[in-house]
């Protein structure tokens, strides 16, 4: 079946420091990738999207592109804030039985420190 | 607006209560989710409604029940629980248009649950 692998965390930076979060996905077809974002005590928020191979995915200084060579959707950021400190969950979509569902990576903790 | 409402916040029950979890959209959405998350895990979807009606469960315990009055409201029923079941249970909503791969689900801030 479909699948996400995320990159383990958790993951400490220090303010304005360059992130990177690696996802690579196993899928049939091809699915619409995603990040969302959980801060805590919180629901998920979607931080970004991609429809198709080649897509780049920008939302709050965050980047991430669709590469289908290489089955994988990587998240960036050139400079954290203590802001971002949060999880982060890489997923992508598959439908089943007439819907639409996500697969979501395990989560990568992320912590900014000042 | 984007916005998934759940009600309550927090929930303590015991294993012989009956309680409900609600969840209300009004964006015009056709598809709403029932997803339990663990502490430090990924969401975990429970169930799917499209078109008020339910598309996918997925193998979850008969003590949990979904039910979709109407396209705005979701409603988890509990009865029974067992501690196991301490979560944070979230709801999503999507468009879902038939066809469409590229949907955005949009998540309500969860209640958190707790069975004594």
């Amino acid at each position: 079946g479909n699948s996400v692998t995320q990159m383990e965390g958790p993951v400490t930076l220090s303010e304005e420091a360059f992130l990177t979060i690696n996802c690579t996905y196993t899928a049939t077809g091809y699915p619409s990738l995603f990040w969302y974002v959980q801060y805590p005590g919180e629901g998920l928020q979607l931080l970004l999207k991609a429809t198709k191979a080649d897509d780049k995915g920008s939302n709050k200084g965050f980047e991430a592109t669709y590469r289908k060579e290489t089955t994988s959707f990587h998240l960036e950021k050139g400079s954290v804030q203590v802001s971002d400190s949060a999880v982060y969950f890489c997923a992508l979509s598959d439908r089943q039985g007439g819907s639409e569902k996500l697969v979501f990576g395990k989560g990568t903790k992320l912590t900014v420190n000042p | 607006d984007t916005e998934v409402t759940q009600t309550p916040k927090h929930l303590v029950m015991g294993m012989t209560n009956k309680k409900s979890l609600k969840c209300e959209q009004h964006m015009g959405h056709r598809a709403m989710y029932w997803y339990k998350q663990k502490a430090k895990k990924p969401p975990e979807l429970m169930f799917v409604y499209s078109y008020e009606k339910l598309s996918i469960n997925e193998s979850v315990p008969s003590r949990f029940s979904p039910e979709c009055p109407n396209s705005s409201l979701l409603n988890l029923h509990l009865h029974a629980l067992q501690p196991e079941d301490s979560a944070l249970y979230l709801c999503a909503s999507s468009q879902d248009p038939p066809g469409a791969l590229k949907n955005i689900q949009y998540f309500g801030a969860g209640t958190r649950l707790s069975v004594l």
